[in-house]
C-alpha cells in the first residue's frame, strides 16, 4: 500500500516571500500521479498542482511549482509571491495509474499554511 | 458548470442516533467517491462507486456505514449507529472515469461537517 507522509504540521511565511511544503512517499509502483490539494476553511478541496511520474520535468502553475525527486520518493510544493489568500490547509496526494486501484487519492496529513501580513 | 453538491452541511447528532449524507455528482461523472475527513488529518476513502457499482469499499465499516447510489447518479452515505468517533468531514468527490489519464481529475463537494455528541 501507498503511504503520503507531510512531516510539517504548520508553517508560515510573510506575504509576497517565498515557501515550500514537503512531501514524501513509499509505493513500489513506478509510474504514478502526484497532486497538491488546497484546503480552505471552507473544506472546498482545490487542485493546485498535479505531476505525473514518469515526466522528469518539474510542474509549474503561475505562482506554484514543484520539485519532483523520484528516487528519492520526494514531492515537495513551493509557492512564490505568497499572498493572503494562500492561506490554507494543504495536501500531498498519490494516485496509482492502474485502474485496478480505483483512482483513489491517498493523502498526507496535511500542512496548515499561515500567510503573514 | 454545476460543481459537486452536498448536504446538509452540517449535522450534530447523539452517539447511537443514525444519520444520512447526500451527494450530486457533476453531471455525467460516472465515478463517485465518499471521504472521511478526521479533523487534523487527511481525507480517507471510505467508498468508490463506477455508475451504481461499487469499485471499493475496503475501508467502509461495513457493521455501521452503508452507502448506494441508485441509478448512478445521487449517491447517499448512512452510518446507523453512529459513534463519537464518526465526527468527521465526509467529502465526495466525482470523476469522469475510471480511465487513466493526469487531466481525469477529481472534483470535490464542500462536505459535511458530523458532530457525534
Amino acid at each position: 500500500a501507498q503511504t503520503v507522509t507531510q512531516s510539517q504540521p504548520e508553517m508560515s511565511v510573510q506575504e509576497a516571500e517565498t515557501v515550500t511544503l514537503s512531501c514524501t512517499y513509499d509505493t513500489s509502483e513506478s509510474d504514478y500521479y502526484l497532486f497538491w490539494y488546497k484546503q480552505p476553511p471552507s473544506r472546498q478541496m482545490i487542485l493546485v498542482i498535479r505531476q505525473e511520474a514518469y515526466k522528469q520535468q518539474n510542474a509549474t502553475e503561475n505562482r506554484f511549482s514543484v520539485n519532483f525527486q523520484k528516487a528519492a520518493k520526494s514531492f515537495s510544493l513551493k509557492i512564490s509571491d505568497s499572498q493572503l489568500g494562500d492561506a490554507a490547509m494543504y495536501f500531498c496526494a498519490y494516485r496509482s495509474v492502474r485502474e485496478t486501484s480505483g483512482s483513489r487519492l491517498t493523502f498526507g496529513e496535511g500542512t496548515q499554511l499561515t500567510v503573514n501580513p | 458548470e454545476a460543481g459537486v453538491a452536498q448536504s446538509p452541511r452540517y449535522k450534530i447528532i447523539e452517539k447511537r442516533q443514525s444519520v444520512a449524507f447526500w451527494c450530486n455528482p457533476i453531471s455525467g461523472h460516472a465515478t463517485l467517491y465518499w471521504y472521511q475527513q478526521i479533523l487534523g488529518q487527511g481525507p480517507k476513502l471510505l467508498i468508490q462507486f463506477q455508475n451504481n457499482g461499487v469499485v471499493d469499499d475496503s475501508q467502509l465499516p461495513k457493521d455501521r456505514f452503508s452507502a448506494e447510489r441508485l441509478k448512478g447518479v445521487d449517491s447517499t452515505l448512512k452510518i446507523q449507529p453512529a459513534k463519537l468517533e464518526d465526527s468527521a468531514v465526509y467529502l465526495c468527490a466525482s470523476r469522469e472515469s475510471l480511465a487513466g489519464g493526469l487531466r481525469n481529475e477529481q472534483f470535490f463537494g464542500p462536505g459535511t461537517r458530523l458532530t457525534v455528541l
